[in-house]
């Protein structure tokens, strides 16, 4: 059974600080998209990883799929509030289902 | 095209009552996914479907729960006999295939009182 974990589940930090959250497998993914969400509304999809060792950055985000592709990490650099939210990684499992990791839920306090 | 929409955003009913919620997908988009969420969770798988077909539904499901996409096009979900434990957010997602990028509709927030 292919899974994804994600770590931290809860982070809480100050505005300006750095932080990483990250999502791995024991098993292979050919790609993991990442996600945020806010209360009440629906994941918006921030960014997929596809090939091994790939680096992508978002602004301040930056997202890295592991050389071996079970792993990805997404880190934030000076938070601000403004990204306070549940953050999601996802990957299709072999049978063509889309699963989720079980979320990092960020807080940043001004 | 403004994405994926579900339909109502908000439900709220009474303990043994059914439910239904659409979902109309990106007009492009062959797959459709079935998720539900809890408060600070990631989302559950609940079943998806390429054009009309249903390939997968989760073993989680009981009985009381159906999803039909009969034209390949919009899907519902219906639950039936609601329970308090059915209180949750329902989420719809569309994608063009395996392995390409899903797009999220907002939700269907059900509570069942």
């Amino acid at each position: 059974t292919q899974l994804l974990e994600q770590s931290p589940q809860f982070l809480s930090i100050q505005e300006g600080e750095n932080l990483t959250v990250y999502c791995n497998s024991s098993s292979v993914f050919s790609s993991l998209q990442w996600y945020r969400q806010e209360p009440g509304e629906g994941p918006v999809l921030l960014v997929t990883v596809v090939t091994g060792g790939e680096v992508k950055k978002l602004k301040r985000l930056t997202f890295q799929f592991g050389d071996a592709r079970k792993d990805s990490s997404l880190h934030i650099t000076a938070a601000q509030p403004g990204d306070t939210g549940l953050y999601l990684c996802a990957g299709y499992n072999q049978g063509g289902k889309l699963i989720f990791g079980q979320g990092t839920e960020l807080s940043v306090k001004p | 095209d403004t994405g994926v929409s579900q339909d109502p955003r908000h439900k709220i009913t009474k303990r043994g009552q059914n439910v239904t919620f659409r979902c109309d997908p990106i007009s492009e988009h062959n797959r459709l996914y079935w998720y539900r969420q809890t408060l600070g969770q990631g989302p559950e798988f609940l079943t998806y479907f390429q054009n009309e077909a249903q390939l997968e539904k989760s073993r989680l499901l009981s009985d009381r729960f159906s999803a039909e996409r009969p034209k390949g096009s919009f899907s519902t979900l219906e639950i039936q006999r609601t329970e308090q434990g059915d209180s949750a957010m329902y989420l719809c997602a569309s994608s063009k295939g395996h392995n390409t990028e899903a797009f999220f509709g907002q939700g269907t927030r059900l509570t069942v009182v």
